[in-house]
């Protein structure tokens, strides 16, 4: 079972409009979360993680997260997008399993801005 | 500042040959992970290094090995290639400070693999 959920295979907003990206999780203990981006045939760029600590994290771009522990969830928020958001987004939990502290992302959240 | 360097960036192989991809990780990183992406899928974690034993492995096939150096970069071998190897493979690199699952891994730009 996927550790990490993105319910949204793909989010479409209209540039200026503010932007949230879906993520919840299912680990136990503590979860470590990230989130990343992907554009078009590139690697993926850290955006922010949640370790401990304030529950809303800024990272970078703009971008920010809120640690929700009673929704075991992690949004990605921005307050106003911009066109050259549009990229694939992936929301990651570090965990400890077999395969020893893994990075697991869930399957990506296609975001497209419109001018 | 200086990122993960991957090489090569496009690799083109014919079913049962071998490659080797090479990660270079960014300066002072002790850490470095692979990841394998197939077409529309999120990446999957293959296997991680730090300070040069292997540190944590995943669903890497057996006819993969990797290794990282003493200059810490690490490379992926690869053997009897099947078209299911067909892929991006990432590599990623952290400093393993602090308690472990909280380093931050930075990924390098990948290695398109394609094998006919």
């Amino acid at each position: 079972a996927q550790s990490v959920a993105q319910p949204e295979d793909q989010v479409n907003v209209a540039e200026g409009n503010p932007l949230t990206v879906k993520c919840t999780y299912s680990v136990s203990g503590n979860p470590y979360l990230f989130w990343y981006v992907q554009y078009p045939n590139r690697g993926l760029q850290f955006l922010l993680k949640y370790i401990t600590g304030d529950n809303l994290v800024k990272g970078s771009y703009g971008f920010e997260a809120e640690f929700n522990k009673s929704q075991t969830s992690f949004h990605l928020k921005k307050p106003s997008a911009l066109v050259s958001d549009s990229a694939l987004y992936f929301c990651a939990v570090r965990e400890w399993s077999n395969s020893g502290y893994a990075l697991n992302f869930g399957k990506g959240t296609s975001l497209l801005v419109t001018p | 500042a200086a990122g993960v360097i991957q090489s090569p960036r496009h690799l083109i192989k014919e079913k049962r040959e071998t490659a080797t991809l090479k990660c270079y990780p960014i300066p002072r990183h002790d850490t470095v992970y692979w990841y394998q992406q197939g077409p529309g899928q999120d990446p999957q974690f293959l296997i991680s290094f730090y300070e040069k034993m292997q540190s944590d492995k995943g669903s890497i096939p057996d006819r993969f090995s990797a290794q990282q150096f003493s200059d810490y970069h690490s490379e992926l071998n690869m053997s009897s290639l099947e078209l299911g190897d067909s892929a991006l493979y990432f590599c990623a690199s952290s400093l393993g400070l602090g308690d472990r699952g909280t380093d931050t891994q930075y990924f390098g730009p990948g290695t398109r693999l394609t094998v006919l």
